[in-house]
């Protein structure tokens, strides 16, 4: 148990709907990533926040958004979703922004249909 | 820009036999360089890092990992496989980018473990 947690473990939607889902770190980290796992693209950081601001964006979607509240946990809204966003998400905590490995919870696994 | 290139996509071994898992970086700057693991719905956990100190890393799990700067690789070796070991491994190298550390992560290779 790495002890970052993520809700819903499974989320089953119809194109073109809104999901929010959401990523409590691990107690004392600061920093949350947000990854995409895909079988076509692999494991594809999407952003990245720290302490409430965010401090690097990666192949993140304009369709897709992230926060990150001041109790540390992070929300990813991912909307007008489409059949090919069905896949893992995973969120990962570090300590800080340097080289700190980063932790990483069991993931949502996203079905559109 | 940094990239990972991960021979083999499956690796298929004989339990007690030798595990061989192969990275290869891209970097212009000297990087930091993690093995990852992740069995079977769960989430990705650290294997080892380097981090520019010694060049031999020990992991977990009997796991270690050799980085060659002048082969820009950094292979997951294990003396004697064990059942256990059956996951998918993924190798990630992480520079500096405006203040922050983000990985960039290799496709994965699948460990098959035979008994």
């Amino acid at each position: 148990d790495s002890g970052v947690t993520q809700t819903p473990k499974h989320l089953i939607t119809a194109t073109g709907q809104r999901v929010t889902l959401r990523c409590s770190p691990r107690s004392g980290d600061l920093s949350v990533y947000w990854y995409q796992q895909s079988l076509d693209q692999g494991l594809q950081f999407l952003i990245q926040y720290y302490n409430g601001e965010e401090r690097a964006k990666g192949n993140i979607l304009e369709r897709f958004s992230a926060q990150q509240f001041p109790d540390l946990h992070s929300e990813l809204n991912l909307s007008s979703l489409e059949l090919g966003d069905s896949a893992l998400y995973f969120c990962a905590s570090s300590v800080g922004i340097g080289t700190y490995e980063q932790y990483f919870g069991p993931g949502t696994r996203l079905t559109v249909t | 820009a940094q990239s990972v290139t991960q021979l083999g996509s499956h690796v298929s071994v004989s339990e007690g036999a030798l595990v061989l898992l192969r990275c290869n970086y891209s970097s212009s700057v000297p990087p930091y360089l993690f093995w990852y693991v992740q069995y079977p719905n769960q989430g990705l956990q650290l294997l080892l890092k380097y981090t520019s100190a010694a060049t031999l890393v020990k992991g977990i799990n009997g796991f270690e990992a050799e980085f060659k700067k002048s082969e820009t690789s950094f292979h997951l070796t294990k003396p004697s496989a064990h059942m256990s070991d059956a996951a998918e491994y993924f190798c990630a190298v992480s520079v500096a980018s405006g203040g922050s550390y983000i990985p960039t992560f290799g496709r994965g290779t699948s460990l098959i473990v035979h008994p």
